[in-house]
């Protein structure tokens, strides 16, 4: 069963505007969530985290948010700039360093 | 951060044989983790590598099949024994920064069995 989920395979968003990509996770005891992204042919890069005990992180044009009682987060980049074009993997780890990806969200920015 | 790099980037293998995946990095680390993501599917933690001990392998991975080494603090392999088709899958090393449970990736490893 997957513990971290990102329900959407993929996103096109317009050049300036917003976008919002979403994950969902199911085990409460997880103490960071973390979003990476992945250009072709390049391992994942660290993009931003957030702690479980907070509801908000912001890093630039990029911010997530995170509902725990909805076991939802979600990052906002805006605005959208050609080279956000990635996939984009949510990720949450717990005490023992773990950390569990979910399938990634392939975005598109378009001009 | 840390920079990884990973040898070979790419391989088309027969069915059969085994490959040995290299991962070095440039700053001393504890632990090193390899992760396989077959096609369309996450990322998935395959081992941890901890110099001078062990590897530990995750539910569905045996030691048998991915033979880990860690000779140093540096550098660590990953050998996939006896592949099939279904081995094809991009294979990542990772080490962590010791932030927030945020890890480091290399750039991968595209293994193709035919």
């Amino acid at each position: 069963d997957q513990q971290v989920k990102q329900n959407s395979p993929s996103l096109s968003v317009q050049e300036g505007r917003i976008s919002i990509l979403n994950c969902d996770y199911t085990n409460s005891m997880f103490d960071y969530f973390l979003w990476y992204k992945k250009y072709p042919a390049e391992g994942p890069t660290f993009l931003i985290s957030i702690s479980s005990i907070k509801d908000k992180n912001e890093d630039g044009r990029f911010t997530v948010f995170l509902n725990k009682s909805a076991k939802h987060l979600s990052l906002h980049i805006v605005p959208s700039q050609p080279g956000d074009s990635a996939v984009y993997f949510c990720a949450a780890s717990g005490r023992d360093d773990k950390i569990i990806f979910g399938k990634g969200t392939r975005l598109h920015i378009l001009p | 951060s840390a920079v990884i790099s990973q040898k070979p980037s790419r391989d088309i293998c027969q069915r059969g044989t085994s490959l040995t995946i290299q991962c070095q990095v440039d700053s001393q680390v504890t632990m090193m983790f390899w992760y396989r993501q077959q096609p369309g599917q996450s990322l998935t933690l395959i081992a941890t590598a901890n110099q001078g001990s062990e590897a530990t392998y995750e539910s569905g991975f045996v030691i048998d099949k991915f033979p880990i080494s860690r000779p140093n603090l540096t550098f660590s392999t990953l050998t996939v024994s006896n592949m099939s088709p279904e081995d094809s899958s991009i294979y990542l090393c990772s080490v962590g920064s010791g932030v927030a449970n945020e890890q480091f990736f290399g750039p991968g490893t595209r293994l193709t069995v035919l």
